[in-house]
């Protein structure tokens, strides 16, 4: 079946380390998102990419970076100099990335980062 | 208030009844799209409607979208246990990714 999958489900982070968070798509979607989910509120945008190795910052993109070297993956680093990186990570995929305006999204299930 | 935000926050009816929930924006759209999230899941897309169109339907799902107010509606009819989640509306902002608002939590009781 096609479909965008995240991992890990739930992932832990101590103070000062770098992680990564995996999104992988099988749905030949040229467009992928990454947006972050604070208990009880709405996604914001962290950063976008339409095509391969071209990728745009979002609103809250500082602590945060991204890779696109191939269509199906979009990984997530947080780095240490994101301070309050503990949220639900939602990943999302889009057909289409040249003509965005026909489609809805496919999210992922998410990735819960907790700092301990 | 943010791009597509909506309203209300919070909705709790009983199975059977109607439920409405409101999205208003504030720059000009090409499209606005609705989506479901259930707890602690990815958000899943239920309906898009484009700027030339004032309604749409899909099942038990009916969306109006009113340019000159720059508002939208999400209306399930014959609510059922089962669309206990939040619901949010997408808007493009002049640029390519969704903008989302803080979301309606709809409770629906059996």
């Amino acid at each position: 079946d096609g479909g965008i999958t995240q991992s890990p489900k739930y992932l832990f982070r101590k103070e000062g380390q770098n992680v990564t968070l995996s999104c992988e798509q099988n749905l030949n979607h040229d467009a992928m998102y990454w947006y972050r989910q604070d208990p009880g509120q709405g996604l914001r945008l962290i950063y976008y990419s339409q095509i391969v190795n071209d990728f745009q910052k979002g609103d809250i993109a500082e602590g945060y970076s991204v890779s696109r070297e191939k269509k199906e993956s979009f990984p997530l680093t947080v780095t240490s100099a994101q301070k309050n990186p503990t949220a639900f990570y939602l990943c999302a995929s889009q057909a289409e990335g040249n003509s965005p305006y026909k489609d809805g999204y496919t999210f992922g299930s998410g990735t819960r980062l907790t700092v301990v | 208030s943010q791009q597509g935000e909506e309203d209300p926050q919070a909705l709790s009816i009983q199975e059977g009844e109607n439920a409405t929930m409101n999205c208003s924006y504030k720059t000009s759209i090409n499209n606005l799209q609705w989506y479901r999230q259930n707890s602690g899941r990815g958000l899943v897309h239920l309906i898009l409607i484009r700027s030339n169109e004032r309604e749409k339907h899909s099942g038990r799902l009916r969306v109006t979208l009113d340019t000159s107010k720059k508002s939208s509606s999400l209306l399930i009819t014959a609510s059922r246990a089962a669309d206990t989640a939040s619901y949010f509306c997408g808007t493009y902002t002049g640029r390519r990714a969704l903008t989302f608002g803080s979301g309606t939590r709809l409770q629906v009781q059996p």
